[in-house]
């Protein structure tokens, strides 16, 4: 079957890294999404990696290996407002999007 | 960037009246249609999947009478909840995908909708 594990919640300090692991399992697979989701609201897209290594965009990095089926999410200079959900999705040989059940990200001062 | 329009953003009904959900594609043709639902605490669920003129494609376990999904224009597509009950009180966010963009990260989200049933 298809899986995506990540965990569940972290917590994390103002200004500090922390980094959120993701491993998936798909029938086929055509890239991984990082999304992040506030409360109530819809997610936002934050990052998209289909080829291994590491994506930067600004405080936010995206690493993939395909061959161990992991990613992470790796956020730099934490701010009050990263504290988030952070959806882990990948796109499976059909190009369906499958789901892992996010990891709540709470961060204190 | 691609914009999805979702409509309305909250909305209380009564339980066994029917309430629809708009979402519209504003600069982009959206070829396809993703209806999520996602309760509190839990990640979306993907409820069915819709291309522009045809029928829709349901999971296992959603209803298709009691969820309609219409898609018949390349910028809009709609779902109803019909007879709700407070049950299905959730959060339903739509997705839309462009395939003829090329962009593999077309996945654009609505603003979501957060159903009430009382």
């Amino acid at each position: 079957g298809q899986n995506i594990d990540q965990p569940t919640e972290m917590t994390a300090t103002e200004g500090a890294i922390v980094q959120i692991n993701c491993t998936y399992q798909t029938s086929g697979f055509n890239g991984l999404f990082w999304y992040q989701q506030h409360a109530g609201e819809a997610p936002t897209f934050l990052s998209y990696n289909v080829l291994d290594g590491l994506e930067e965009k600004g405080r936010f990095s995206s690493f993939l290996s395909r061959s161990k089926g992991y990613s992470y999410l790796l956020l730099k200079e934490l701010q009050m407002k990263d504290s988030a959900s952070y959806l882990c999705a990948a796109l499976d040989s059909n190009y369906q999007l499958i789901w892992g059940a996010g990891t709540k990200l709470i961060i204190k001062p | 960037g691609a914009v999805v329009s979702q409509h309305p953003s909250r909305v209380i009904c009564k339980s066994g009246t029917s309430v629809k959900i708009e979402c519209r594609s504003l600069d982009f043709q959206a070829t396809t249609m993703f209806w999520y639902r996602q309760f509190p605490k839990q990640s979306l669920m993907l409820m069915a999947t819709s291309n522009e003129g045809s029928k829709a494609t349901y999971e296992q376990g959603v209803e298709k009478d009691k969820f309609l999904i219409n898609h018949a224009s390349l910028t809009l597509s709609t779902l109803t909840v019909t007879s709700a009950h407070p049950e299905d009180s959730s959060f339903y966010i739509c997705s839309a995908r462009d395939a003829n963009s090329g962009e593999i990260a077309g996945y654009t989200f609505g603003s979501g909708t957060r159903l009430t049933v009382v």
